[in-house]
């Protein structure tokens, strides 16, 4: 079954630094997510992207978030100066249309930030 | 405004006995309601989901929810427990665009045998 890809699974940063979080989505999907679940609290919507561009951000998606397809495979989440707060499980997601059925998660990449 | 609220963070039941995991929902148009579950270190995997038509829907690993409009309510059930339904268990409803999905905050569900 396909998969959606999320690398690394595990990454610790310093505060202040710079952090580039790498998904996969599914070969024919269009519709590209990030959320977000800090340790102990919900999934959060960050962000939505479709025909390269955001579609839909949350209030949570501040100046400091930046996402991208620089290619025809990958989708990028961008943190440019992390915060102790931004530590969190970060979900990438993708579906091919606007059938929710066909919505599939990543495994997650968890960020530290120190 | 979209919401969904778990009751009970923890739920622990014994291994062949009922698993009830409570969601309730606040929607202003006919919602769309999803159940997930996250396995530990893996992803967020689609149990099941209502949409439109029979409310009573069945998913995978032998859960099944019931939308009940008149409550609010999609709870998960599933007869008898397994070990390895030990998990993280997430209601979540589509928001008001369509566009993306709205989360509670999870019940984690242990099975001793």
């Amino acid at each position: 079954e396909p998969e959606v890809t999320q690398t690394p699974s595990h990454q610790v940063t310093q505060m202040g630094q710079e952090v580039i979080l790498r998904c996969v989505p599914i070969s024919n999907h269009l519709y590209f997510y990030w959320y977000r679940q800090i340790l102990g609290q919900k999934v959060e919507f960050l962000v939505s992207f479709y025909n390269n561009e955001i579609s839909e951000k949350s209030e949570i998606f501040d100046d400091q978030f930046s996402v991208e397809r620089p290619d025809g495979s990958n989708f990028t989440l961008k943190i440019r100066s992390t915060k102790l707060e931004d530590s969190a499980m970060y979900f990438c997601a993708s579906r091919q249309d606007r059938e929710l059925r066909g919505y599939t998660f990543g495994s997650g990449t968890r960020l530290t930030v120190v | 405004a979209q919401s969904v609220t778990q009751l009970g963070s923890h739920v622990s039941v014994s291994e062949g006995a009922l698993v009830l995991l409570r969601c309730n929902y606040s929607s202003s148009v006919p919602p769309y309601l999803f159940w997930y579950v996250q396995y530990p270190n893996q992803g967020l995997q689609l149990l099941l989901k209502y949409t439109t038509g029979a409310t009573l829907v069945k998913g995978i690993n032998g859960f099944e929810a019931e939308f009940k409009k008149s409550e609010t309510s999609f709870h998960l059930t599933k007869p008898s427990a397994h070990m390895s339904d030990a998990a993280e268990y997430f209601c979540a409803v589509i928001n008001q665009a369509g566009t993306a999905l709205i989360f509670g905050k999870g019940t984690t569900l242990s099975v001793s045998s």
